[in-house]
């Protein structure tokens, strides 16, 4: 079965501008979550989503939003884009949550010039 | 914040033989997973291990739990030049009561399996 897609693999962007990332999760799951990943941080939770419904939001500025669709896919949007806004997003689902593990994409590398 | 930390920090070793990696906890948890990461992509899901179980195997791995000292080791056995990752591991934990639940990751274990 085909596994987590996320769009675009690579990309940058200017300071100041917005960014919208996309990820289709595995068919039939419903949970999707975020991550951000830097080698300063390491891998930071940023939101989770299931049936369209924000579940739970990391310690992120209210400049990171996210977002899911009736068929599960999710989108996370950054405005105002800063230098250290720079890192690898990924995007991972789950049927139903963290119970059975997580299947993650290969990630968004998102450079902020 | 980092919920998990791990040790050691990097691993180096043999093709063939055994690598082992720990992981301490901060607080009560779900279950506790492993993931693998090469470089630059994604995360892979090694193995999730529950709150009441002490050891679980999976192939050439065996991971155990212990909950009163809020640690667990990954060990991966017969090691080969493919194993070569980044290991992380995570903590699911109970949020605010209620559905929520996120994934506390640890700094990982950078390990590299020598031919």
């Amino acid at each position: 079965k085909a596994g987590v897609t996320q769009t675009p693999r690579y990309l940058i962007k200017t300071r100041g501008q917005q960014v919208t990332l996309s990820c289709s999760p595995i068919s039939g799951h419903r949970s999707v979550s975020w991550y951000q990943q830097t080698p300063g941080q390491g891998l930071q939770f940023l939101f989770e989503y299931f049936s369209e419904t924000q579940r739970n939001k990391g310690n992120f500025p209210g400049r990171f939003s996210g977002r899911q669709f009736s068929n599960s896919r999710s989108e996370m949007n950054v405005s105002t884009l800063e230098l250290g806004d720079s890192a690898l997003y990924l995007c991972a689902s789950s049927f139903s949550g963290s119970d059975y593990g997580y299947t993650f994409g290969s990630g968004t590398r998102l450079t902020v010039v | 914040s980092q919920q998990g930390e791990e040790d050691p920090q990097a691993l180096s070793i043999q093709e063939g033989e055994n690598a082992t990696m720990n992981c301490s906890y901060k607080t009560s948890i779900n279950n506790l997973q492993w993931y693998r990461q090469n470089s630059g992509r994604g995360l892979v899901h090694l193995i999730l291990i529950r709150s009441n179980e002490r050891e679980k195997h999976s192939g050439r791995l065996r991971v155990t739990l212990d909950t009163s000292k809020k640690s667990s080791s990954l060990l991966i056995t017969a090691s080969r030049a493919a194993d070569t990752a980044s290991y992380f591991c995570a903590t699911d934990a109970p949020l605010h009561g209620g559905s929520a639940r996120q994934l506390t990751f640890g700094s990982g274990t950078q390990l590299t399996v020598l031919p």
